[in-house]
């Protein structure tokens, strides 16, 4: 079935540093990618999306690339502040198939 | 606000009575997933509701545990019998279309089982 690996945690960080989670899957066909940020006590929110091969998602400074030939999807951020201090989880999903999320990787930056 | 709507946020149960957890959904979105979720733990899939349909239920356990999602109303995850080990943060998710699309969350429900 398909499946998510992401790098264990945590990562800790500080402010302005450079940010690499990286994110690797395994499916059969073509399925979108996500990323997804949790903050304390909060559900889950959509960071980013790429739904096809080379697509790059974008949103808040963060930046993820679909890559089908090393199968990643690593999530990136040139400079980090303390108020990206979560856990980021990367998750697959695919049409007549249950979305997979990683384990999820908590991020702290410090001051 | 428009996003999915979870009710209550913290549930404290005692062992042996039921939970029912509510999950309303974005406008205009008819499906519905639940989730669970253990401390420090990522999420594990439970079960995939259209209006009054069951798509998927085989991430739920097959005793205690009941989903639903009526034509009028919100989304219901029922467990009867809580134990300890229920003790958990459900998160509801709900999205335009099928599963290959964004599922939006909802900010979940806390279970606690005394």
């Amino acid at each position: 079935g398909n499946s998510v690996t992401q790098m264990e945690g945590p990562v800790t960080l500080s402010e302005e540093a450079f940010l690499t989670i990286n994110c690797t899957y395994t499916a059969t066909g073509y399925p979108s990618l996500f990323w997804y940020v949790q903050y304390p006590g909060e559900g889950l929110q959509l960071l980013l999306k790429a739904t096809k091969a080379d697509d790059k998602g974008s949103n808040k400074g963060f930046e993820a690339t679909y890559r089908k030939e090393t199968t990643s999807f690593h999530l990136e951020k040139g400079s980090v502040q303390v108020s990206d201090s979560a856990v980021y989880f990367c998750a697959l999903g695919a049409r007549g198939q249950n979305f997979v999320f990683g384990p999820g990787t908590r991020l702290s930056v410090l001051p | 606000n428009a996003g999915v709507m979870q009710n209550p946020r913290h549930l404290v149960r005692r062992r042996g009575q039921e939970a029912r957890l509510r999950c309303s959904p974005m406008k205009g979105h008819s499906h519905v997933y639940w989730y669970r979720q253990l401390p420090e733990e990522g999420l594990k899939f439970m079960v995939y509701l259209q209006k009054e349909n069951i798509i998927d239920e085989s991430g739920m356990p097959k005793e205690r545990f009941s989903a639903e999602f009526p034509k009028e109303g919100p989304s219901i995850l029922r467990i009867q019998q809580v134990v300890r080990g229920d003790s958990a943060a459900y998160f509801c998710a709900s999205s335009p279309g099928g599963r290959d699309q964004p599922q939006h969350f909802g900010d979940g429900t806390r279970l606690s089982i005394l």
